[in-house]
């Protein structure tokens, strides 16, 4: 199977748009989806099939995807978005999840 | 609503077996998929194992052989039987539904497992 490497972290001020990237061979040939953890919660779906958000998941956030890549974008950052970010795609019958980006709200 | 609520965690001597469950409210076991999904203290998600609605499963490498999953439909709820624990095991565990296009929709709050002598 391919691994997902994510960067560690990204510090943005409030108002400004953060970029999480997520790398891995198979991304060219499986969907891929976003999650938020915040501290001492479960991990909530903020994106799937590279660029499609759930209902009730704010509009500041979106996905796309270039390539081995794939990109989680938030425009206009808010404190309250704060958190650990894991990208995730699936590999034959397994799943896979990017190591996580902390995003950091200075 | 869609609900998940695992149980069964706890402390646990390596080589022992544990049981967890995910009650399941708000849509039928059996008509979507359905992972179990850990996290060691401190570290990143793993994707442990998932169970089809046709019931075929499939299990990552390092639980294979040693971990099962099953579900119950007559009480709508998701099971992962875990033998031979490791110290490494040690995680909270996470039951998560999947449905077309996004395999991890839906959460449940976690349930943590300590193995340690």
């Amino acid at each position: 199977s391919y691994e997902l490497t994510q960067t560690p972290s990204v510090s943005v001020s409030p108002g400004q748009t953060a970029r999480i990237t997520c790398s891995g061979d198979g991304l060219t040939k499986s969907y891929a989806s976003w999650f938020q953890q915040k501290p001492g919660l479960a991990p909530m779906v903020v994106i799937y099939k590279d660029i499609e958000r759930p209902s009730g998941v704010p509009e500041r956030f979106s996905g796309s995807t270039s390539g081995t890549a794939v990109t989680l974008t938030i425009v206009g950052v808010q404190a309250e978005d704060e958190a650990d970010y894991y990208c995730q795609s699936t590999d034959n019958d397994s799943f896979i999840f990017g190591p996580g980006t902390r995003l950091i709200v200075l | 609503e869609v609900r998940l609520v695992e149980s069964g965690g706890g402390l646990i001597q390596p080589g022992g077996s544990l049981r967890l469950s995910c009650a399941i409210s708000g849509f039928s076991v059996s008509s979507s998929f359905m992972n179990w999904v850990r996290q060691a203290p401190g570290k990143g998600l793993e994707w442990v194992s998932v169970v089809y609605e046709g019931g075929n499963t499939y299990y990552a490498d390092s639980v294979k052989g040693r971990f099962t999953i099953s579900r119950d439909d007559s009480d709508n709820t998701l099971h992962l039987r875990m033998n031979n624990v490791r110290t490494d095991d040690t995680a909270t565990y996470y039951c998560a539904r999947g449905v077309d296009g996004s395999p991890f929709d839906s959460w449940g709050q976690g349930t943590l497992v300590t193995v340690s002598s």
